[in-house]
């Protein structure tokens, strides 16, 4: 069975600095790993994926994402956060074979402070 | 707006009694999917179409719940007796057929049950 773990509840960074929230994931085969970005009273939107290939993944709003298939975490990162960066990011997995379901973590909520 | 839209954004409504929320998903996504989240949890899977057939189905749909998506357009999913533990945010999410799934999500419906 697939599932994720987002080890932290709250991500605190001032803004400038750098920012990681982490996930880790189990899936049979080779995963498909997602990084979605909620605010409050919306949807989920999509920031990056990894499929194959260069295990370093660029997405929306200068995110990037590190896969680690030995650690198997695939840690979003960004080199200088803003304020308005602070909301609710879930990490997401699905099967690389047949119908991909995404099961996500429980979420990690990032606040940038001024 | 071409993104997935859902109606109605809120709705409250008495235990017992039926309701229904209704998607749009992206006009050229055959693949539509319904998710439920819970306060402090990540999007659950419920169930998926690719057109109009209903392809899958979780656990945790209930026979009290049943999704359509008559035309291969929209979908409309249905809580016959709800109950207290429905209240959640019902999300719906579409995506092109494509190898690597990539689901765009609407802003959800939430259901208060009173």
């Amino acid at each position: 069975a697939q599932s994720v773990a987002q080890p932290e509840d709250q991500v605190n960074v001032a803004e400038g600095n750098p920012l990681t929230v982490k996930c880790t994931y189990s899936v049979s085969g080779n995963p498909y790993l997602f990084w979605y970005v909620q605010y409050p009273n919306r949807g989920l939107q999509f920031l990056l994926k990894y499929i194959t290939g260069d295990n370093l993944v660029k997405g929306s709003y200068g995110f990037e994402a590190e896969f680690n298939k030995s650690q198997t975490s695939f840690h979003l990162k960004k080199p200088s956060a803003l304020v308005s960066d602070s909301a609710l990011y879930f990490c997401a997995v699905s099967p690389n074979t047949g119908f991909q379901k995404l099961v996500f973590g429980t979420g990690t909520r990032l606040l940038v402070s001024p | 707006d071409t993104g997935v839209s859902q109606d109605p954004r809120h709705k409250i409504t008495k235990r017992g009694q039926n309701v229904t929320f209704r998607c749009d998903p992206i006009s050229e996504h055959n693949r539509l999917y319904w998710y439920r989240q819970t306060l402090g949890q990540g999007p659950e899977f419920l169930t998926y179409f690719q057109n109009e057939a209903q392809l899958e189905k979780s656990r945790l749909l209930s026979d009290r719940f049943s999704a359509e998506r008559p035309k291969g357009s929209f979908s409309t999913l249905e809580i016959q007796r709800t109950e207290q533990g429905d209240s959640a945010m019902y999300l719906c999410a579409s995506s092109l057929a494509e190898v690597v799934d990539t689901q765009y999500f609407g802003p959800g419906t939430r259901l208060t049950v009173l």
